[in-house]
């Protein structure tokens, strides 16, 4: 069965960076691509991008462009994004998802709340 | 990339049907076939209910259902019941090959 799985929890400081990792399993990983998703506390589903685990091409939303990077390592089948320049604002549970084509985001990780305070 | 616009919250009694919108632009809903609902219950990660407007996932229930007329699309619940009750959102691919999700509905069960 289709399953991501994300890391911990994490607490940084404004202006830090983090790195979430996303690691699947039960299909061929290089089929899809990855889209990241967060969540505010208490607020609605915010798209941040995708990326392509079969070229490693990349789209993001326009808002992270320049903070966000995101990457796939096809040899352990985990995909990774990083946030950099944090501010309080960008506390969020992060969610990574399998991604068909594109254009349909189906299967969901677990979630990794990032937490943003001095 | 605006939010798609969805009723904040929609309510109904166990058994009746219940109608969710959201409401994007050309650029968005009105000009793919890729919109998608997906349910989240607290504290859990969402779950794709409908794709492609109106195809359920293998598991999900006929109960629920999904269309789409110009720049507006739908999710109907029918025969409501208690597990239902959760926040619901839509999504759709853009012109700019990005995606964008919906404000999100609250469903009740009264």
């Amino acid at each position: 069965q289709v399953q991501l799985v994300q890391s911990g929890a994490e607490v940084k400081k404004p202006g830090a960076s983090v790195k979430v990792s996303c690691k699947a399993s039960g299909y061929t990983f290089t089929s899809y691509g990855i889209s990241w998703v967060r969540q505010a506390p208490g607020q609605g589903l915010e798209w941040m991008g995708w990326i392509s685990a079969y070229n490693g091409n990349t789209n993001y939303a326009q808002k992270l462009q320049g903070r966000v990077t995101m990457t796939t390592d096809t040899s352990t089948s985990t995909a990774y994004m990083e946030l950099r320049s944090l501010r309080s604002d960008d506390t969020a549970v992060y969610y990574c998802a399998r991604t068909v084509a594109g254009t349909i985001i189906d299967y969901w990780g677990q979630g990794t709340l990032v937490t943003v305070s001095s | 990339q605006s939010a798609l616009t969805q009723p904040a919250s929609v309510s109904g009694s166990p058994g009746q049907s219940i109608t969710i919108s959201c409401t994007g632009t050309s650029s968005d809903v009105g000009g793919y076939n890729y919109v998608s609902w997906y349910q989240q219950h607290p504290g859990k990660a969402p779950k794709l209910m409908i794709y492609e407007v109106s195809n359920r996932p293998s598991g999900v229930p006929d109960r629920f259902s999904g269309s789409k007329s110009g720049n507006t699309a739908s999710l109907t619940i029918s025969g409501l019941q208690a597990e239902d009750e959760a926040d619901y959102y839509c999504s759709s691919y853009t012109s700019s090959s990005t995606y964008v999700f919906g404000t999100g509905t609250k469903v009740t069960v009264l």
